[in-house]
């Protein structure tokens, strides 16, 4: 069964840091592109990040950028997210997504989600 | 405010039809990127309903269908059920934001 499992949120001052991860198993995970995703509570969802199969590429949301780095490690079946400088709007359930589609990555869409991980930037 | 703009709220009585437009503009839907389609069950993670503008996913009943045309695309779904109350997100590529966006959601109640 093709599983995504996040972990690593929780409860942080603003200004700290979170590294989010996540699991997957199920499918081969070094041949897929993956994205985080999140959702502040009560709203919709919104794209954080992307990276290509190898891990060669990656992009941001400009809410984001700067403060925020998307990392793999195919060996280890694993997706991070290394959140910095966190800000109560960053407040949300983060889910990972295996990323499927041919041609563009401009035309990947997410065919698998993980359950997500609730981060709360608090003081 | 998201670039592709979705509906708040739908609703219908089971066994009717329900449209869910998005639109968007020609940053977007209208370049060409594909727009693909995800429910959200309440308290759960979204699950893709379509993709590259019209396919479904094998387990997607044949009941949720997409369209594209021009800006815009649309989520239809025929013989409503009680099941289908969620919310529906439509995604694509943004050139001018360079990323990928989502429309705000849509709340389908089933009456």
């Amino acid at each position: 069964e093709v599983q995504l499992l996040e972990s690593g949120g929780g409860l942080v001052q603003p200004g700290g840091s979170l590294r989010l991860s996540c699991a997957a198993s199920g499918f081969t995970f070094g041949s897929y592109g993956m994205t985080w995703v999140r959702q502040a509570p009560g709203k919709g969802l919104e794209w954080v990040s992307i990276i290509t199969y190898s891990g060669a590429d990656t992009d941001y949301a400009d809410s984001v950028k700067g403060r925020v780095t998307i990392s793999r490690v195919n060996s280890e079946n694993t997706l991070y997210l290394q959140m910095d400088s966190l800000r109560a709007e960053d407040t949300a359930v983060y889910y990972c997504a295996k990323n499927r589609g041919s041609g563009s990555w401009y035309n990947y869409y997410m065919d698998v989600w993980g359950k997500g991980t609730t981060v709360t930037v608090s003081s | 405010q998201s670039v592709l703009t979705q509906p708040p709220s739908v609703s219908g009585a089971p066994g009717q039809r329900v449209t869910i437009s998005c639109t968007g503009s020609s940053f977007n839907i209208g370049a060409g990127y594909d727009v693909n389609w995800y429910q959200q069950l309440p308290g759960t993670a979204p699950k893709v309903l379509i993709y590259g503008n019209t396919n479904r996913p094998s387990g997607v009943p044949d009941r949720f269908s997409g369209s594209k045309s021009g800006t815009s695309a649309s989520l239809a779904i025929t013989g409503l059920q009680a099941e289908d109350e969620a919310d529906y997100y439509c995604q694509s590529y943004d050139s001018s934001l360079s990323g990928w966006v989502f429309g705000g959601g849509t709340k389908l109640t089933v009456l």
